[in-house]
């Protein structure tokens, strides 16, 4: 695609359930990146994927959270039993190669969990 | 990565030449200088990046001084449509994965 597409754009879920969210990365580029900004503040690395493979889970904060991507291409990010303190924008990116390459944004999942 | 430190904000008049610095003092030989910016609510966006040569795009000019120590990006006529937070990074192959955004430069352009 022309650029990175995340759906849904927003989500709003109960304290308890789970969510997806997805990623679908430029064509073509290899690496896939998951961050999160909470209100008002910088970007939080979650995980990183070269390929299918996740080399870098370091971000990842709790073992509630997960993510695969498959073929290569389409990514999901999972939340089980989802927390007030998960709600933020969830944003991806992707790049043609890992480390120093250009990272393109998507424009996030703004996930509210009342 | 190096540490970079910009202002937190800046004004620009519409039309006007936005003029955003950064400091990376540590920056080292192989390290890259990227900028990025988030308009609100949206993702944030690459800009321009460069190594010691100054360099020029579509959206920007990124001037770099001799000794690497500081930067400047130039949005040379600027439009309301680039209010946004700005994010100076210093990285090479060798940074890991994530971009490291700091806390940047809020812009407000006025009319």
């Amino acid at each position: 695609g022309a650029g990175v597409s995340q759906s849904p754009s927003n989500k709003v879920t109960e304290k308890g359930k789970d969510v997806e969210l997805r990623c679908d990365p430029i064509s073509g580029h290899t690496a896939l990146y998951w961050y999160r900004q909470s209100l008002g503040q910088g970007l939080e690395f979650l995980i990183y994927f070269q390929g299918n493979s996740a080399p870098d889970k370091s971000g990842l904060p709790s073992d509630r959270f997960s993510a695969e991507r498959t073929g290569g291409s389409v990514s999901t990010l999972t939340i089980q039993r989802t927390q007030q303190e998960d709600s933020a924008v969830y944003l991806c990116a992707s790049s043609l190669a890992p480390t120093s390459d250009i990272q393109y944004f998507g424009a996030g999942t703004r996930l509210s969990v009342l | 990565d190096a540490k970079t430190t910009q202002p937190p904000s800046m004004d620009c008049a519409e039309g006007r030449a936005a003029n955003l610095p950064c400091n990376h003092s540590t920056i080292s030989g192989n390290e890259y200088v990227y900028w990025y910016r988030q308009i609100h609510s949206q993702g944030p966006q690459y800009i321009i990046h460069g190594l010691k040569n100054n360099e020029t795009n579509e959206m920007a000019s990124l001037i770099i001084t001799e000794d690497r120590k500081s930067s400047t990006l130039i949005l040379p006529h600027a439009t309301l449509r680039d209010t946004a937070v700005y994010y100076c990074i210093v990285r090479d192959s060798n940074s890991g994965y994530a971009l490291n955004f700091g806390k940047g430069t809020s812009l407000l352009v006025t009319p």
